[in-house]
C-alpha cells in the first residue's frame, strides 16, 4: 500500500543537538511538506518542497533544515537553534495535477521532546 | 492575513446527540476548503474537500458544506468512534500552502 512513513516516531533530544526526522513516500507525489503541531494551535509550515532538490522556507522555517535529494524523501533536521523544538511533526504530500491534486496526505507523525 | 478559526475548540456529545462544527475563514481568494480527522497520536486523515459556496459533500454520518465566509462540519446520531479532532484548512488561490485551523476536539460518549 502507498503512503508516508515517517521515523522515529518518538525522539528525544539535549539540548544543544542536533536531529534529524526521517519523511519517505511512496505515492509518486511530486510536493512534500513538513508541519509543526503544538496543543491548541493550527498545524504550521516549515518548509515545503514542489521539485526534487529545490525548497522554500514556510511560516516558522527559523531552526530547522530541509534536503530534496530524491523525490520519495523529504527529511527535516531540527537544530540546535530552534528554541522551543519540543513538538509533534507531520510530513505530508500532494500530487501537481489531476484528481485529488488538492489534497494533502499524511504521515503518522514524529514527536520530539527536549529533556 | 489568510486565517482559519474553528468552534468550538472542544465539543462534548452524547451518542446519537447530532450537531455541527464550524470553521470561519478569511482568505485572498478560496481556492479549496478542506476538512481533516485526527485521532490522538496520528496524522491527520482527509474527509472533504469543498470548492464552491453551496456545495455539500456527505460520507456516512458526516456532511461538510460551504458558504462564503464559513463551512459547517455536520454529524448525524454520532456514534463513540467519531471522537477525534477535526481540522479545517483553506487554500487561498494564489499559492499552494494550506492555513489551519486550531481544530475542534471531539468526544462521543455512549
Amino acid at each position: 500500500d502507498g503512503g508516508i512513513t515517517q521515523s522515529p516516531k518518538y525522539l528525544f533530544r539535549k539540548e544543544g543537538q542536533n536531529v534529524t526526522l526521517s519523511c519517505e513516500q511512496n505515492l509518486n507525489h511530486d510536493a512534500m511538506y513538513w508541519y509543526r503541531q503544538d496543543p491548541g494551535q493550527g498545524l504550521r509550515l516549515i518548509y515545503y518542497s514542489q521539485i526534487v532538490n529545490d525548497f522554500q522556507k514556510g511560516d516558522i522555517a527559523e531552526g530547522y533544515s530541509v534536503s530534496r535529494e530524491k523525490k520519495e524523501s523529504f527529511p527535516l533536521t531540527v537544530t540546535s537553534a530552534q528554541k522551543n523544538p519540543t513538538a509533534f511533526y507531520l510530513c505530508a504530500s500532494r500530487k501537481k495535477g489531476g484528481p485529488g491534486a488538492n489534497v494533502l496526505t499524511f504521515g503518522a507523525g514524529s514527536r520530539l521532546t527536549v529533556l | 492575513e489568510d486565517q482559519v478559526t474553528q468552534s468550538p475548540e472542544a465539543l462534548r456529545l452524547q451518542e446519537g446527540e447530532s450537531s455541527s462544527l464550524n470553521c470561519s475563514y478569511t482568505v485572498s481568494g478560496l481556492r479549496g476548503l478542506f476538512w481533516y480527522r485526527q485521532d490522538p497520536g496520528k496524522g491527520p486523515e482527509f474527509l472533504f474537500t469543498l470548492y464552491s459556496a453551496g456545495e455539500e459533500k456527505e460520507k456516512e454520518r458526516l456532511k461538510a458544506t460551504l458558504t462564503k465566509k464559513e463551512s459547517f462540519l455536520h454529524i448525524t446520531a454520532p456514534k463513540p468512534e467519531d471522537s477525534a479532532t477535526y481540522l479545517c484548512a483553506v487554500t487561498p488561490s494564489y499559492g499552494n500552502k494550506l492555513v489551519f485551523g486550531a481544530g475542534t476536539i471531539l468526544r462521543v460518549k455512549s
